[in-house]
């Protein structure tokens, strides 16, 4: 089976950086997703990591290490649109099946 | 170039009674996910198909919850005699191929509500 962690809830000021950490426990791993969720809306894709490192990407940046089964998403001048849940998610064995966390709901303020 | 589209956005339904939820992947996707998300978790996997396949079914309950995706129309996700625990919101998700850095594309979602 898989395990996979990280924070409930989080808060950060506008124009601040907040890192999101998640650890997992998978077996097979082929990667790891992180997805951003506005309530009641869908997930969209933010970004994918699969060799150790960080893939940055505009204001989002992600960091994998396979060996500590950790992962980070790192957002820089948090903007208040960015108050969402962010999930975490692993692709293990074979195809592109995703087992997703509980999600961070990230709370940006003034 | 629309999206998946998935509908209806809300359904209500009586506990006994049947829901049917559909989705239709994004343009030239054959591969096609049902989770389901219920409050305070995180999204669960419930079935994988393809065009006439289920390919993995693992996450579906073993009663009542089927789901097809045939070669005309929509994916279907149906629930049999619904019971007040199935309420959640159920994402449809599609990709274009089977490879492991394939990102998958959601819909928004069909919320169900069982009285």
């Amino acid at each position: 089976g898989q395990n996979i962690d990280q924070p409930t809830e989080m808060t950060a000021t506008e124009g601040a950086i907040v890192q999101i950490n998640c650890t997992y426990q998978t077996s097979g791993f082929n990667g790891l997703f992180w997805y951003q969720q506005h309530a009641g809306e869908a997930p969209t894709f933010l970004s994918y990591n699969v060799l150790d490192g960080l893939e940055e990407k505009g204001r989002f940046s992600s960091f994998l290490s396979r060996s500590k089964g950790y992962s980070y998403l790192l957002l820089k001048e948090l903007q208040m649109k960015d108050s969402a849940s962010y999930l975490c998610a692993v692709s293990a064995g074979g195809g592109n099946k995703l087992t997703f966390g509980t999600g961070t709901q990230l709370k940006v303020e003034l | 170039n629309a999206g998946v589209m998935q509908n209806p956005r809300h359904l209500v339904r009586r506990r006994g009674q049947e829901a049917r939820l559909r989705c239709s992947p994004m343009k030239g996707h054959s591969h096609v996910y049902w989770y389901r998300q219920l409050p305070e978790e995180g999204l669960k996997f419930m079935v994988y198909l393809q065009k006439e396949n289920i390919i993995d079914e693992s996450g579906m309950p073993k009663e009542r919850f089927s789901a097809e995706f045939p070669k005309e129309g929509p994916s279907i996700l149906r629930i049999q005699q619904v019971v007040r625990g199935d309420s959640a919101a159920y994402f449809c998700a599609s990709a274009i191929d089977r490879v492991t850095n394939e990102k998958l594309f959601f819909g928004s979602g069909t919320q169900l509500s069982v009285l």
